[in-house]
C-alpha cells in the first residue's frame, strides 16, 4: 500500500517569513494530493490538492508543487501570519482508494 | 455541497461502558464514509470505511466496530471500551463517482475514557 513520509514535524517561523512542508510518497500510481489544516481541536479542512497532470497550483498564498519522478511534493506558505499556525496534513491517494495520510507537522507562527 | 453531521461533541465514558458515534451526512448520495481517530498529538488513523450500506471495511482489528444502516449513517460503536480508546474522532465522507476527490470531515467528537 501507500506510505506517505511527511517533514517536519514542528516547524517554527517568524511572521512574514516562508514555510515548506515536505512529503514523500510510495506508490507511482498516486495521482492525487490534497493538503488539509486543523486548527487546534477542529476538523481538518481542506485548504489545497492537486492531481498528477499539473505540476504546481497556487492559491494567494500558498502554493503546492508536485515531482512526480522524485515522488515528493510540498507545501508553500508564503508571507505567514500567526493564524497559519496549524497543524498541516499531506496525503496522497490513487483513483478510487482510500486516503494516505503524512503524520503531520505542527506550524508555529511568531508574531 | 455535503455536510456531515456528528454528535455528541464531546463524551466521556467510563472503562468497560459501551459507545456508539453516530455520522449523518446532507448533500451526497452513495457517498463513501469513513471514521478516522485522531489520538492527542497524533496523526490522522483509519478505522472503518463503506463504500455502501452494509459494506464495512476495517483497517486496524480492534475493540470498536462500525455499521452502515442506510446510504447516509455510518455509526462507530465498541461494547466495552479501554483507556486506549480515548482520542478525537472524526467522519468523513467522499462522493463517489467524482474520481480522485477531497475528504470532507464533520466536527468530531472527543471521547475521552475514565
Amino acid at each position: 500500500g501507500e506510505n506517505v513520509e511527511q517533514h517536519p514535524s514542528t516547524l517554527s517561523v517568524q511572521e512574514g517569513d516562508s514555510a515548506v512542508i515536505k512529503c514523500t510518497y510510495s506508490d507511482s500510481a498516486s495521482n492525487y494530493f490534497p493538503w488539509y489544516k486543523q486548527e487546534l481541536g477542529k476538523r481538518p479542512q481542506l485548504i489545497i490538492d492537486i492531481r498528477s497532470n499539473v505540476g504546481e497550483k497556487k492559491d494567494q498564498r500558498i502554493a503546492v508543487t508536485l515531482n512526480k519522478t522524485a515522488k515528493h511534493f510540498s507545501l508553500h506558505i508564503t508571507e505567514t501570519q500567526p493564524e497559519d499556525s496549524a497543524v498541516y496534513f499531506c496525503a496522497a491517494s490513487r483513483r478510487y482508494s482510500t486516503l494516505t495520510f503524512g503524520k503531520g507537522t505542527m506550524l508555529l507562527v511568531s508574531p | 455541497s455535503q455536510t456531515i453531521h456528528q454528535w455528541p461533541a464531546t463524551l466521556v465514558q467510563p472503562v468497560g461502558s459501551p459507545l456508539s458515534l453516530e455520522c449523518t451526512v446532507e448533500g451526497a448520495s452513495n457517498p463513501n464514509l469513513y471514521w478516522y481517530r485522531q489520538a492527542a498529538g497524533r496523526g490522522l488513523q483509519l478505522l472503518f470505511y463503506s463504500v455502501g450500506v452494509g459494506q464495512i471495511s476495517s483497517e486496524v482489528p480492534q475493540n470498536l466496530s462500525a455499521s452502515r444502516p442506510q446510504d447516509r449513517q455510518f455509526i462507530l460503536s465498541s461494547k466495552k471500551l479501554l483507556l486506549s480508546d480515548s482520542g478525537f474522532y472524526l467522519c468523513a465522507c467522499l462522493r463517489q463517482g467524482l474520481g480522485n476527490s477531497p475528504l470532507h470531515f464533520g466536527n468530531g467528537t472527543r471521547l475521552t475514557v475514565t
